[in-house]
């Protein structure tokens, strides 16, 4: 079963509140990631953890924060957000980090900054 | 420049109308191809992951094939629940990519009954 829970799936904040999008896989998996999806457009990589560490930031402005407290989740904290960060955040995961793994997909968690 | 480009944009069929879907890239060092389904609003859904040029994989009306400068989505007989957008990734095979994904556009699929 290959299963990347997100929460919640949809969110509205204000410019000025502090949340946070959450995902959960029970794959076993080591790499986990952020992607962010516009509209009409394909996913776009935004973070990436192995094995509980980041290793990759695409130069994403520090209003979103990542974190994986263990290896089964992954966090993204929100804060002081622009309406063009409006969009649908994926978070994915593979059995590895590197090229050669699958990346799983969960369903998405629409944001909506107002 | 790394590229991935999908071909047409968007597709029409007919139910029962066969059909392929195109994704060529430029990129050096291909570590993976893979196709993703994504219905509106949804995450993307794992279809197939081809490593290597001449490989073919099959999953009920969907056939996936890859050459060395190009992957096709056949549809065989497509029914109406086959309509969404059909997503295209590679991987390369270097140190900093951390195996990640550079997609295409996408083609949209409507498939009428």
């Amino acid at each position: 079963d290959t299963e990347v829970t997100q929460t919640p799936k949809h969110l509205v904040m204000g410019m000025t509140n502090k949340k946070s999008l959450k995902c959960e896989q029970h794959m076993g998996h080591r790499a986990m990631y952020w992607y962010k999806q516009k509209a009409k457009k394909p996913p776009e990589l935004m973070f990436v953890y192995s094995y509980e560490k980041l290793s990759i930031n695409e130069s994403v402005p520090s209003r979103f924060s990542p974190e994986c407290p263990n290896s089964s989740l992954l966090n993204l904290h929100l804060h002081a957000l622009q309406p063009e960060d409006s969009a649908l955040y994926l978070c994915a995961s593979s059995q590895a980090p590197g090229a050669g793994n699958t990346i799983y997909f969960g369903e998405g968690s629409w944001l909506t900054v107002v | 420049e790394d590229q991935v480009t999908q071909s047409p944009e968007a597709l029409r069929l007919q139910e029962g109308e066969s059909s392929s879907l195109n994704c060529s890239y430029t990129v050096s060092g291909l570590r993976g191809l893979f196709w993703y389904r994504q219905d509106p609003g949804k995450g993307p859904e794992f279809l197939f992951t081809l490593y290597s040029a001449g490989e073919e994989k099959e999953k009920e009306r969907l056939k996936a094939t890859l050459t060395k400068k190009e992957s096709f989505l056949h549809i065989t007989a497509p029914k109406p629940e086959d309509s969404a957008t059909y997503l295209c990734a590679v991987q390369m095979n270097y140190g900093g990519s951390q195996g990640n994904l550079i997609f295409g556009k996408g083609t949209k699929l409507s498939v009428k009954p």
